[in-house]
Parts: C-alpha cells; sequence; structure tokens
C-alpha cells in the first residue's frame, strides 16, 4: 500500500497567519497518464463528513476560498492556508487516488493560537 | 445535485454481517464509482472499495476477503456487506462517489455518515 504521512499532527495558528500542513508519499511519482499529481486534500470540521478541497495537487474545488492552495510533486505535498479564519478549525487530510487501496494520511489537526 | 444517505443498523454482534444501503439522489447512478470509506474513532479514513457499473469491484485488502459491494440501479442503491466482524469494525461509514466516471478520481460527494458499533 502507498502510506501518506502527514506533519504535523496538530497546529495551532493565529488568526489572519498562515498555516502549512506537508503531506509525504511513500512512493514518488503518484502521475496519472495525463501527468497529474493523484493527491487530494479534505477538511472535515467536527460531526461532518470530508469536504474536498484540493484534487490533483492544486486544483481548488469550486466554491472553496482561495486562501487554500494545494502544491508538490514526487513524494511531497503541501496544503496552505494564506489567512487563517475561525471556520478554518478542523481536521485534514491527504489522499492518493492513484493506485487502490486509496490511503489517506493521519490527519492534521488545526485549531486557532 | 447528487446526495448520498447510508442507512443500517448501528448496532452488529461480533462474527455476524454488517450491511448498510446507501441511497443515490440527483445524478446518474451508472458510469460511477461508488465507493464505501470508514473510520474508526480517533483513527484516519480507510478505503474499504468501490463498484463501477455493477460489475467492477476493488476492494481493499486489508479486510482480508470479508467485503461485499453491490449495485441496484433500479433502487438507486449501493450496499456494503461486512462478515465476520469484530470490535476493530467499529467505525463511522460513508459512502461516496468519486469525482469522475472513468475511475481514479477524488472523492467529491459524501454522504453524512453512519456509526456502527460492533458489540454483544
Amino acid at each position: 500500500d502507498i502510506v501518506m504521512t502527514q506533519s504535523p499532527a496538530s497546529l495551532a495558528v493565529s488568526l489572519g497567519e498562515r498555516a502549512t500542513i506537508n503531506c509525504k508519499s511513500s512512493q514518488s511519482g503518484l502521475y496519472t497518464s495525463s501527468n497529474k499529481n493523484a493527491v487530494a486534500w479534505y477538511q472535515q470540521k467536527s460531526g461532518q463528513p470530508p469536504k474536498v478541497l484540493i484534487y490533483w495537487a492544486s486544483n481548488r474545488e469550486s466554491g472553496v476560498p482561495d486562501r487554500f492552495s494545494g502544491s508538490g510533486s514526487g513524494t511531497d505535498f503541501t496544503l496552505t492556508i494564506s489567512s487563517l479564519q475561525a471556520e478554518d478549525v478542523a481536521v485534514y487530510y491527504c489522499q492518493q487516488y492513484y493506485r487502490t487501496p486509496y490511503t489517506f494520511g493521519q490527519g492534521t489537526k488545526l485549531e486557532i493560537k | 445535485q447528487v446526495q448520498l444517505q447510508e442507512s443500517g443498523p448501528g448496532l452488529v454482534k461480533p462474527s455476524e454481517t454488517l450491511s448498510l444501503t446507501c441511497t443515490v439522489s440527483g445524478g446518474s447512478i451508472d458510469n460511477n464509482y461508488w465507493t464505501w470509506i470508514r473510520q474508526p474513532p480517533g483513527k484516519r479514513l480507510e478505503w474499504i472499495g468501490y463498484i463501477y457499473n455493477g460489475g467492477t469491484t476493488r476492494y481493499n485488502p486489508s479486510l482480508k476477503g470479508r467485503v461485499t459491494i453491490s449495485l441496484d440501479t433500479s433502487k438507486r442503491q449501493f450496499s456494503l456487506r461486512l462478515n465476520f466482524v469484530t470490535a476493530a469494525d467499529t467505525a463511522v461509514y460513508y459512502c461516496a462517489r468519486e469525482r469522475g466516471g472513468d475511475g481514479g478520481y477524488d472523492l467529491l460527494h459524501w454522504g453524512q455518515g453512519t456509526l456502527v458499533t460492533v458489540s454483544s
């Protein structure tokens, strides 16, 4: 299985500041035949299902605020929130959908400092 | 607008079979990858498997052959059966649909999830 490892496990950031979450894949080159990285980022608020924020490593889902961005390639991927808002408190997960079984990171809990 | 809703027993006895159904409203039931995901308490999300067009299935090998996913297009439902459950199968179970219809996409649509507890 492809193992996705996130860091940090938890993060406290002041309102308006930048938050950065990292995800490392155990396999390099999660490229599809169309040369896209098959990595997504999800936000899960308490008691809710996950919601996709970023797909193909850097494509923002429609309706997601532009303070959320994704980057990375190879084995290292990053989710950045440029200016943290109170409503961003959640657990964030990365996922690879390059090869089954699709796998998720262990999650990063984001809180307000 | 695609909506998914899980249903089924919230309590299952050890060694018995967990059965859940996901009802789909909106969108096409055909040509989509219908997926089950679970989340044990305090743990990461785990991909269980998917079904495509009633004939193609793929399961997580970690479930050791205990899982079956089926599709009933006439009812707009797909189902999960997990045999010989133990306490380790206690989790919130989600049904979901991939973004694209030809496989290998992120999970764009999710149900609200249902907690299944395995206990005698």
